[in-house]
């Protein structure tokens, strides 16, 4: 089957800690973004990455830090410096070839700070 | 800062009624405008998409009207369903860019 995974579905941090999102794709595709997602302002970009060892800061990239060491995976930090980290993080990934506004969406991890 | 903005934040429509939901912009690079559907719980996927070239675009049910010298754009569910009950995003990305600028979300609740 061929999709995103996030992993995990839901996860809680004490302050202080860091934490590591997980995002594996399987589509073959180049492109790979991080969404923040909270109640009233909808999807916010936090980084992306359009091939393998490179990726930019979108808009909310503060307190987070990623990797795309594979085409598969491009996994979130959210570390302790992230002032407001409780919220509903959504990966994606983009085919290109034409389709660049058309995102393909993992199912989530949701985030709660203790 | 590109924005999209959205309205109305919620939306109760009756089984039958027509749904709309609005989106204006003021970046006149973009050039794709999508509406995305979420669940609870899952992640949002692309339900219809537009270009400035065309003044409308329908699937099904579906159908975004377009209005380029308004910057304004809309999503119209006809026929509304309980199964349609969802939150709605519109969104534009600019040419080159690969990257989307999302509204806030419309919470749709269709009433049985």
């Amino acid at each position: 089957d061929g999709g995103i995974t996030q992993s995990p579905k839901y996860l809680f941090r004490k302050e202080g800690q860091n934490v590591t999102l997980s995002c594996e794709q399987n589509l073959n595709h180049d492109a790979m973004y991080w969404y923040r997602q909270d109640p009233g302002q909808g999807l916010r970009l936090i980084y992306y990455s359009q091939i393998v060892n490179d990726f930019q800061k979108g808009d909310i990239a503060e307190g987070y830090s990623v990797s795309r060491e594979k085409k598969e995976s491009f996994p979130l930090t959210v570390t302790s410096a992230q002032k407001n980290p409780t919220a509903f993080y959504l990966c994606a990934t983009n085919p290109g070839q034409g389709r660049a506004g058309e995102l393909f969406f993992g199912e989530g991890s949701r985030l709660t700070v203790l | 800062q590109q924005q999209v903005k959205q309205s109305p934040q919620s939306l109760i429509v009756q089984k039958g009624g027509i749904s709309i939901i609005n989106c204006a912009y003021e970046n006149t690079a973009f050039d794709y405008f999508p509406w995305y559907q979420q669940f609870p719980g899952k992640g949002p996927a692309l339900l219809i998409a537009i270009r400035p070239d065309v003044s409308e675009k329908k699937e099904g049910r579906f159908t975004i009207s377009f209005n380029k010298s308004a910057k304004q754009f809309s999503l119209h569910i006809m026929d509304s369903q309980p199964g349609d009950s969802a939150t709605y995003f519109c969104a534009a990305r600019a040419t080159g860019f690969q990257k989307l600028v999302f509204g806030t979300g419309t919470r749709l609740l269709v009433s049985p």
